[in-house]
Parts: structure tokens; C-alpha cells; sequence
């Protein structure tokens, strides 16, 4: 599986977007891009993912540019409770086995 | 809702105890993981499982073993527990193939071994 770097920690003002940036550029083609998400104290929780296209649902917007080699996680109106680590992963699927491999992920902080 | 339970939230076991965590989900995953989590090193895939009776090793097996004798129940076995075995173990399950690219977390037992 590709490798992803991901910076330690960001803050993001309360009301703001809080754009996560996730660098993949050893990516294959059959390779998706996985965003996860941990609030202190819980289990990760599953955001989105996409192959290629961006892709939008109720909690965030996921951007790969165009060779693949990076891709940004935005949460359009971060709140309070957004605050938590958030974890790019790229993994060929989803197939059978479907095991993850997480890093170490980006600790965000949004600020009031 | 997916539920995913594990047995203790918090357990302290002496070095060398044998100590079992259990995992049960409620969905009808074919797939179940143990991680654990350990501050700095993100979440580490110990075991997994995509069918009852079979088991897959993942990146750090050593020191612990499985069993997944039913298809919702998922336990990690530490033979003899050691003061390193310190850590937050997770509990995962997802279905597999397409609709496979969502894992579905427990809460997390935190397992002190002194």
C-alpha cells in the first residue's frame, strides 16, 4: 500500500473550513484514498473515500488532484466538535479483506 | 445503528496473566480487527478475521493470538501478558467486498498490565 504524510497537527477557527491536506504520491492506480476520523476517547469513525473524482457527502468534501499524488479532506463549517485526529489512508479496494493501516493522522484543533 | 462492543472498558491484569478481550458485533461482518492504539504510533492492525475460524495476521501479531469461533464474536488472547502489552485495544468490523470501506469501531478497552 502507498504511504501518506500528513502534518502532526492544524488549528482551524470555529465557523471556518478546516482544509487537511494528505500526501500520497507513491499511489497506484487501483489504489483508493480513505479519510477516518477519532474524537478523544472514542473508536474511529469512517468520513469518506474516492478512487479519483471528489466526492462530497454530509460530513465533508474529499479533493484528489488530478495525478493522484495528494488529496485534501475539507470540512466546510468546522465546529467545535470537529476537533479530533483525522487519519489518510490509501488502500487498493474496497475488496474482501478490507484491513486498514493507520498513521499517526493530523490532530486538528478547531478554536472558538 | 452498527453496534461493536467489547467486554471492559478499563482492565488491569499482572504480568504473565493469560487475558482475553472480546469483540461483538451485531451487523453480520464478515470482517473483524484488533488494533491497538499506543500515544505517537496511531492505531497498529494486530489481527483480523474475514470468516469464522480464519485468521490474518497483521503488522504487529507477535505476543497475541485470536479465536473466531462465531461469526460475531472476535477475541484477542494474550497468552502472558506483559508490561509493553500496556495499551487501548480496538475492536473493528466491516463488511467485505464493495460495501466493505467502512470499519465500524468499539469504544476501546484500556488495558493496564502492571
Amino acid at each position: 500500500d502507498a504511504k501518506t504524510t500528513q502534518p502532526p497537527s492544524m488549528d482551524c477557527a470555529e465557523g471556518r473550513a478546516a482544509n487537511l491536506p494528505c500526501n500520497h504520491s507513491t499511489i497506484s492506480g487501483n489504489e483508493y484514498v480513505y479519510w477516518y476520523r477519532q474524537i478523544h476517547s472514542q473508536g474511529p469513525q469512517y468520513i469518506i473515500h474516492g478512487l479519483k473524482n471528489n466526492e462530497t457527502n454530509e460530513m465533508a468534501s474529499l479533493i484528489i488532484t488530478e495525478d493522484r499524488k495528494s488529496s485534501t479532506l475539507i470540512l466546510p463549517h468546522a465546529t467545535l466538535r470537529d476537533t479530533a485526529v483525522y487519519y489518510c489512508i490509501v488502500r487498493v479496494g474496497p475488496y474482501n479483506n478490507n484491513d486498514m493501516r493507520f498513521g499517526a493522522g493530523t490532530r486538528l484543533t478547531v478554536k472558538p | 445503528d452498527v453496534k461493536v462492543t467489547q467486554s471492559s472498558r478499563y482492565l488491569v491484569k499482572r504480568t504473565g496473566e493469560k487475558v482475553f478481550l472480546e469483540c461483538v458485533q451485531d451487523m453480520d461482518h464478515e470482517n473483524m480487527f484488533w488494533y491497538r492504539q499506543d500515544p505517537g504510533l496511531g492505531l497498529r492492525l494486530i489481527y483480523f478475521s474475514y470468516d469464522v475460524k480464519m485468521k490474518e495476521k497483521g503488522d504487529i501479531p507477535e505476543g497475541y493470538s485470536v479465536s473466531r469461533e462465531k461469526k460475531e464474536r472476535f477475541s484477542l488472547i494474550l497468552e502472558s501478558a506483559s508490561t509493553n502489552q500496556t495499551s487501548m485495544y480496538l475492536c473493528a468490523s466491516s463488511f467485505q467486498g464493495a460495501k466493505g470501506y467502512e470499519q465500524y469501531f468499539g469504544p476501546g478497552t484500556r488495558l493496564t498490565v502492571t
